[in-house]
């Protein structure tokens, strides 16, 4: 079992490139989750989906749209890069059938915008 | 939307004491409380969760408390070792988004502990 596997784990962009951040889970999950860790902010939701076909904002969604590509894949896509969204990325998923399901990680994505 | 705040934000600690990091929530809602501890370059890890129908939860030397009522929950590790040096984190889990069924879990901004032998 892989669990969450994104990638790519290291890039570096300049400003105004674009990206797409891709996420894969083999747990059967329903809902996963795009978090940005930066220093002293902790773990920001950035989008969610709660299942198939779904996608909502999170808590800084500006800058960031998603795809639910299927019930494993979810991806975040930055457009036009800026250096404020230098940081690292979790992509995460939890089973969604109940509130109070384990949240399991991916190893994260360092993203540098020059 | 839920918002969480985390204290302290570093704790240090010598070999062998106890640690308590405390957490406050704003949504009554909330109903699933989860700690993850992450490692300098790792992903973050469950170690411990608790929900709202209980009001503690041991694991060996790890423990968590949870009131409802003033809306706050706190991490306790008795006899702390090096290797619990980490950055750990607390989070909510609150309904989110326009999905009848979406909820997500809204975390603290982390408490860096430093156990020094």
């Amino acid at each position: 079992n892989a669990g969450v596997t994104q990638t790519p784990k290291f890039q570096v962009l300049k400003t105004g490139q674009s990206m797409t951040l891709q996420c894969a889970q083999d747990m059967n999950h329903n809902s996963m989750y795009w978090y940005r860790q930066d220093p002293g902010m902790g773990l920001r939701l950035i989008y969610y989906s709660a299942s198939e076909g779904t996608t909502d904002k999170g808590e800084v969604p500006n800058g960031y749209n998603v795809s639910r590509l299927n019930k494993r894949e979810f991806s975040l896509r930055l457009e036009s890069a800026a250096p404020s969204q230098t940081s690292v990325y979790f992509c995460a998923s939890r089973s969604g059938l109940r509130n109070t399901g384990e949240l399991f990680f991916g190893e994260g994505s360092r993203l540098t915008v020059l | 939307g839920e918002n969480v705040e985390q204290h302290p934000s570093t704790l240090s600690v010598q070999e062998g004491d106890s640690a308590v990091i405390k957490c406050t929530y704003s949504d009554s809602a909330s109903n699933y409380f989860p700690w993850y501890k992450q490692e300098l370059g790792k992903r973050p890890q469950l170690i411990i969760d608790i929900r709202s129908n209980v009001g503690e939860k041991k694991d060996q030397r790890i423990a968590v408390t949870l009131n409802k009522t003033a809306k706050h929950f706190s991490l306790h590790i008795t006899e702390t070792q090096p290797e619990d040096s980490a950055v750990y984190f607390c989070a909510a889990s609150t309904k989110w988004g326009i999905v009848e069924a979406g909820t997500a879990l809204i975390f603290g901004k982390g408490t860096t502990l430093s156990v020094s032998s």
